[in-house]
């Protein structure tokens, strides 16, 4: 089974400062992760992801994010938050070969305050 | 281009009626996804549709809940005899997937917020 984890609930940064959102992964062999925004009352809306080669990938709006092998691990960074970028933050793991029928398996969600 | 379109944008029924909940996928796209987005549960895979393929109906809660897709195209996510539970967001996905490949992204609708009184 696969699973995913974003350990904080919310995270607050004042504008300007680093944002960084945290996600670890659990799956069997090697995974396709993704990060998701949701504004509210809207869908998800398509950040990044990562397949494979470089273990930095870089995305939509100024954000990138590191996969980490050994420690599992995708963290989502922007170097300069924005007000903006206040939103519900979604992690995602899908198994390369559609074994799970290529459904996404979704961390629990990690609210981000960008305070001015 | 256009985008995944969902309707209705929100509904509000009485327990013990049927619903239906309709997806417009992006023009071209092959896979189709419906997942449900409550408070308690985080978002959660429902159904998946694949071309011609038989459907992934692996997440689907209960024997009250259905989906088809005609015609490749148009999904119709349909719950029987609603309870309170069943309040919810229910979003649906697609991609432009091939089967057995799964690294392309899956572009959402804005959801169908369902309100179970």
């Amino acid at each position: 089974a696969q699973s995913v984890a974003q350990p904080e609930d919310q995270v607050n940064v004042a504008e300007g400062n680093p944002l960084t959102v945290k996600c670890t992964y659990s799956v069997s062999g090697n995974p396709y992760l993704f990060w998701y925004v949701q504004y509210p009352n809207r869908g998800l809306q398509f950040l990044l992801k990562y397949i494979t080669g470089d273990n930095l990938v870089k995305g939509s709006y100024g954000f990138e994010a590191e996969f980490n092998k050994s420690q599992t691990s995708f963290h989502l960074k922007k170097p300069s938050a924005l007000v903006s970028d206040s939103a519900l933050y979604f992690c995602a793991v899908r198994l390369p070969m559609g074994a799970a029928g290529n459904k996404l398996t979704f961390g629990g969600g990690t609210r981000v305050l960008v305070k001015p | 281009g256009a985008g995944v379109s969902q309707s209705p944008s929100n509904k509000v029924t009485e327990k013990g009626k049927d619903v239906e909940l309709r997806c417009d996928p992006i023009s071209g796209h092959t896979a189709l996804y419906w997942y449900r987005q409550s408070l308690g549960q985080g978002l959660e895979f429902l159904i998946y549709f694949q071309g011609n393929s038989a459907p992934d109906k692996s997440g689907l809660p209960s024997d009250r809940f259905s989906a088809e897709r005609t015609g490749g195209s148009v999904s119709t996510l349909t719950i029987q005899r609603t309870q309170q539970e069943d309040s919810a967001v229910y979003l649906c996905a697609s991609s432009s997937q091939h089967p057995g490949v799964s690294n392309q992204p899956q572009h959402f609708g804005d959801g169908t917020r369902l309100s179970i009184l």
